[in-house]
């Protein structure tokens, strides 16, 4: 298995709703990261997790909160956004120590 | 100045053209990966970079670590090869994690 599976693809919520986006791989990459992407922009980082551990939050808002249960499985938990918020979100994992990197096919949320 | 830019913003050709995208980025870097995304899409890694030349099927990628330059050459293209290409590099300034150029729209019609 060499991909990162992202769930749901699309998701669209209301400023009050609570949901999770959810990321998993296979491939024993134990450092994974979230991504936000604006439309005809380059992603932004968001959060990394390295052996489980969150190692670098890119002064993302409280309203995200990224969750590492296990090596293969990446969530992040979404309260109280904002419309501003709607993007593609994105998740990718790598090799501590290569350069290799994978990334989902990512998540489109539109905040309403 | 961005870390990492590239050339051109946009590139409309047509089929079967040799197309050339560039990069250059002012960080010392320990590897340098070209991205594509096609519209409303994930990414997908088409190559990784610390010297020399790759090539896989009609993409090549070369990268001239003196001058601090990188190209992607698609030969033959095809519509299916419209996409986003993205240049982006991994340096030890900013903790290994991705420094992204702003990407090039490249739209090859029929």
């Amino acid at each position: 298995d060499t991909e990162v599976t992202q769930t749901p693809k699309h998701l669209v919520m209301g400023m009050t709703n609570k949901k999770s986006l959810k990321c998993e791989q296979h491939m024993g990459h134990r450092a994974m990261y979230w991504y936000k992407q604006k439309a005809k922009k380059p992603p932004e980082l968001m959060f990394v997790y390295s052996y489980e551990k969150l190692s670098i939050n890119e002064s993302v808002p409280s309203r995200f909160s990224p969750e590492c249960p296990n090596s293969s499985l990446l969530n992040l938990h979404l309260h109280a956004l904002q419309p501003e918020d709607s993007a593609l979100y994105l998740c990718a994992s790598s090799q501590i120590g290569t350069f290799g990197y994978t990334f989902g096919s990512g998540t489109r949320l539109t905040v309403v | 100045k961005n870390e990492v830019e590239q050339s051109p913003q946009n590139l409309t050709a047509q089929e079967g053209e040799f197309i050339t995208i560039n990069c250059s980025y002012s960080v010392g870097i320990s590897a340098l990966h070209w991205l594509q995304q096609h519209p409303g899409g994930g990414i997908v890694s088409l190559f990784m970079l610390s010297s020399g030349k790759k090539k896989h099927g009609r993409l090549i990628a070369t990268i001239n670590i003196q001058e601090k330059h990188s190209s992607l050459h698609i030969t033959a293209s095809h519509p299916r090869d419209s996409a986003v290409y993205i240049c982006a590099v991994r340096s030890r300034n900013y903790g290994q994690n991705f420094v992204f150029g702003p990407g090039t729209r490249l739209s090859v019609l029929p």
